[in-house]
């Protein structure tokens, strides 16, 4: 069965650090691939999203993410964090040839920046 | 326009109890989900549905119902609610298109004590 890992459950920053948070999932085949963000007490927000093209792709408040098709992996990056990035983080796949659209999540990773 | 409403956003429970939860979507979406989040697990598919009148089960399907008897639509229900089921329940739906992603409810916090 297809799964989606995150290396980092929680990550403590303070304001300006850099932040990547690592994600691989397990599928040989053509996935697209997500990562979502929920601040607290709200719905998951898309921040950004890989189809195919350029494997850098980037996304809302200077998040970006880089897809290697050989590590299968799936890491975000923001160069210099923000109190206002404190927020749990999902990486996500679905498997093109399902049809389905089904969203295979990870278990996700709390991000706490310090002011 | 709302996107995806969730009924309602929070419920106290008793065990035995049943209940349904409503998702509605004003986007002509094909495809509904109905996740539930669980800290540490991240989010896990119950059920889904690929178009009015049809259902699916997914990761966690037991001890839930679901029912798309509308397109824009999507119940789900628990017959006799346990502690077990105490999670945010999240709705999603999408176009269902090869490249397309899913927009999801604010949620439903549902406690059973």
């Amino acid at each position: 069965a297809q799964s989606v890992s995150q290396h980092n459950h929680h990550v403590i920053l303070s304001e300006a650090a850099s932040l990547e948070l690592g994600c691989n999932y397990s599928y040989g085949g053509t996935v697209n691939l997500f990562w979502y963000v929920q601040y607290p007490g709200q719905h998951l927000q898309l921040l950004l999203k890989y189809f195919s093209g350029d494997p850098l792709v980037k996304g809302i408040k200077g998040f970006e993410a880089e897809f290697i098709k050989s590590k299968f992996s799936f890491n975000l990056r923001k160069p210099s964090v923000q109190w206002s990035d404190t927020a749990e983080y999902f990486c996500a796949v679905t498997v093109r040839r399902s049809n389905t659209g089904k969203l295979i999540f990870g278990q996700g990773t709390t991000l706490q920046v310090k002011p | 326009n709302a996107g995806v409403t969730q009924t309602p956003k929070f419920r106290v429970l008793k065990t035995g109890q049943s209940m349904t939860l409503l998702c509605a979507q004003d986007m002509n979406h094909e495809y509904m989900y109905w996740y539930r989040q669980d800290p540490g697990m991240g989010l896990r598919l119950i059920h889904y549905s690929v178009g009015e009148g049809t259902t699916a089960k997914g990761e966690v399907p037991d001890g839930y119902n679901v029912s798309r008897l509308k397109k824009q639509n999507f119940l789900l229900g628990l017959e006799s609610a346990a502690p077990s089921q105490t999670s945010v329940y999240f709705c999603a739906s999408s176009t269902g298109t090869s490249n397309t992603e899913a927009f999801f409810g604010q949620g439903t916090r549902l406690t059973v004590v």
